[in-house]
């Protein structure tokens, strides 16, 4: 099946500076989603990308398709974008389900 | 409108006992997805329903675990004779067909 890589596993930085978060992917792709999870659980969807660029805010994402890449960017960070970021992906051909990276754990202190 | 709502937030049962989880699926979405989430881990796929075709149940990891849909509606995840392992947060996505997933706050088990 498709692998899903994140880098870096994990990621400390001073509130205000910027970083970027990748994701590779072994296969083609149908669908990509970036989601953040806070520290109570919930999975909070950032962007529905397969494709392209978005920006929503301080946050925006890039998905080279015919690479197998994604980049999530995260500008002026601040306190509360402290958690995990996962980055999902789903293949053609078979069911809907999402196959999931091991994530990204951002810090950001004050 | 009103997102995935997952029931109960939490359960704690006894190893060997059965229990049910219950997903409800935003109003509209054809596609209703059960993953679960070990500590510290991503997600991992259980099961999947599209309207009226079969289910893709490929994710479950053994035979113990079970999951129905009434129609486009509610979904219950029914785990017999609990084990440790079982342990985990179970979460609930749903989606229009082939869209973007939206997740549910999640069940946390705990199998003591």
């Amino acid at each position: 099946g498709i692998q899903v890589e994140q880098s870096p596993p994990d990621l400390i930085l001073q509130e205000g500076a910027n970083s970027t978060l990748r994701c590779n992917f072994s296969d083609s792709v149908n669908n990509l989603q970036w989601f953040h999870q806070n520290p109570w659980g919930q999975l909070i969807n950032l962007f529905y990308i397969p494709s392209g660029t978005k920006q929503n805010g301080r946050l925006s994402a890039t998905t080279v398709a015919t690479e197998r890449y994604s980049l999530l960017y995260i500008s002026s960070s601040q306190t509360t974008d402290s958690g995990v970021y996962f980055c999902a992906v789903g293949t053609q051909g078979g069911s809907e389900k999402l196959v999931f990276g091991k994530g990204t754990k951002l810090t950001v202190n004050p | 409108g009103a997102g995935v709502s997952q029931s109960p937030s939490n359960k704690v049962t006894e190893k060997g006992k059965d229990v049910e989880l219950r997903c409800d699926p935003i109003s509209g979405h054809t596609a209703l997805y059960w993953y679960r989430q070990r500590l510290g881990q991503g997600l991992e796929f259980l099961i999947y329903f599209q309207g009226n075709s079969a289910p893709d149940k490929s994710g479950l990891p053994s035979d113990r675990f079970s999951a129905e849909r009434t129609g486009e509606s509610v979904s219950t995840l029914t785990i017999q004779r609990t084990q440790q392992e079982d342990s985990a947060v179970y979460l609930c996505a749903s989606s229009l067909a082939w869209h973007e997933q939206f997740f549910g706050p999640g069940t946390r088990l705990t199998v003591l």
